[in-house]
């Protein structure tokens, strides 16, 4: 199906661990971004991508880990989650300039 | 410090009248705004856009009004629907990255 997709809908996982949230677009979107959501701080930018290969830090990267080896992939991965990283995630992406984002449906992290 | 405000957390409105819902901007490079609407456990959707060549964009009930010498725009939904309470987050771009705000949550009571 066209579109993007993230994975998981919901995790738990403990203080220490390490996890990965998938996201996966079928547009070859150049562009591919990572939101945390969270009361009061509205969609906050962990870390966006302008292409393969090519990452960079936004508003709140500490804690956080991106790759991109394919377009369509854009993985964000928590070295050693923290309690403060429970959040709702959003992956966006757009085809660049003025064109708006498209987002994912979110992960829901809960980190006990 | 946000660059991009929305100083109403949440907002009420009886179905049928006029929903507003405001969004402040600091950064005067900002040249394309976007409003988005997102329901609960669901993502961002994209709702309307304007340029700040423009100072009102219409889409059917949703119109956003820009004015660009105070830094603020506001989205009208007329007439509002219980089906619009939502989450509104607005969202602006120089060139780069769009910023969001915070958003406001909307209920529209029946």
């Amino acid at each position: 199906d066209a579109g993007i997709t993230q994975s998981p809908r919901y995790k738990i996982t403990e203080t220490g661990r390490q996890v990965t949230l998938m996201c996966h677009q079928t547009w070859s979107h150049s562009y591919m971004f990572w939101y945390r959501q969270d009361l009061g701080h509205g969609l906050r930018l962990i870390y966006y991508s302008a292409a393969a290969d090519i990452t960079d830090k936004g508003e709140v990267p500490d804690g956080y880990v991106v790759s991109r080896s394919k377009t369509e992939n854009f993985p964000l991965t928590l070295e050693s989650a923290t309690r403060s990283q429970t959040s709702v995630y959003f992956c966006a992406s757009t085809r660049g300039g003025n064109y708006g984002y498209t987002f994912g449906s979110g992960t829901r992290l809960t980190v006990v | 410090d946000q660059q991009v405000k929305q100083n109403s957390p949440s907002l009420s409105v009886q179905e049928g009248r006029i929903s507003i819902l405001n969004c402040d901007y600091t950064n005067s490079m900002f040249d394309y705004f976007l409003w988005y609407k997102k329901y609960p456990a669901e993502g961002p959707t994209f709702l309307i856009s304007i340029s700040s060549i423009k100072d009102k964009n219409e889409d059917g009930r949703f119109t956003v009004f820009l004015n660009k010498s105070a830094k603020h725009l506001s989205l009208h939904i007329v007439p509002s629907q219980p089906g619009d309470s939502a989450v509104y987050f607005c969202a602006a771009s120089g060139g780069q990255n769009f910023v969001f705000g915070p958003g406001t949550r909307l209920s529209v009571l029946p």
